[in-house]
């Protein structure tokens, strides 16, 4: 089973940031934060990942609480291209080996105009 | 560059036939994923490589499936016997050795419909 809870679904406006949140109570001190998209009929497209702190790319930003027991995912500046499904993944650390990622149902996110 | 590709992009069969699905990951990536995705649900992980040996194939669902690399490049996904609920598109991935904090990177998917 996966390891997060997401909203099953979230509207935005376009040109306003998203703001996706993820509980990961349970969160293992090596355990990483992945973020996947997947735009209907595509594959899983990767978006960031972190494991203590805050990480920023040309996409989006994630936010890790202190505890790490949750994060958020920012789309600074959404479009309409930003309407998918967001997977939030808790991915370990096997003896140094990743492991396969464990998918959730995701967050439907609506981008409107 | 080049990402992980996958074909046939879509596959239709009969029940009870064989089909192989193929991935071709990203050039020089040693770690390789199979996971599987029906309607309305995430992906689902079926196998996965490092070079050309399965480090874990636990989420194979039964012995119909099998798959193999042997040269630790292009994989090759077989169903056997195939059945309507295998009906899913089947997505592969690959990151560069499968360590902790790589990042798997995705092909499109081959959809596989079972009449």
């Amino acid at each position: 089973d996966a390891k997060t809870t997401q909203p099953t679904s979230m509207d935005c406006a376009e040109g306003r940031a998203a703001n996706l949140p993820c509980n990961h109570s349970t969160i293992s001190g090596n355990e990483y934060v992945y973020w996947y998209r997947q735009i209907h009929s595509q594959g899983p497209q990767y978006i960031i990942h972190g494991l203590k702190n805050n990480e920023t790319n040309e996409m989006a930003s994630l936010i890790i609480t202190e505890d790490r027991k949750s994060s958020t995912l920012i789309l600074p500046h959404a479009t309409l291209r930003d309407t998918a499904v967001y997977y939030c993944i808790v991915s370990g650390d096997y003896g140094g080996s990743q492991g396969n990622l464990i998918f959730g149902k995701g967050t439907k996110l609506s981008v409107k105009p | 560059g080049a990402g992980v590709s996958q074909t046939p992009s879509n596959k239709v069969t009969e029940k009870g036939k064989y089909v192989e699905l193929r991935c071709d990951p990203i050039s020089g990536h040693t770690a390789l994923y199979w996971y599987r995705q029906s309607l309305g649900q995430g992906p689902e992980f079926l196998i996965y490589f490092q070079g050309t040996g399965a480090a874990d194939d636990s989420g194979l669902p039964n012995d119909r499936f099998f798959a193999v690399r042997p040269e630790g490049s292009v994989s090759t996904l077989k169903i056997q016997r195939t059945e309507r609920g295998d009906s899913a598109v089947y997505l592969c991935a690959s990151s560069s050795s499968g360590r902790a904090g790589e990042t798997q990177y995705f092909g499109p998917g081959t959809r596989l419909l079972v009449l």
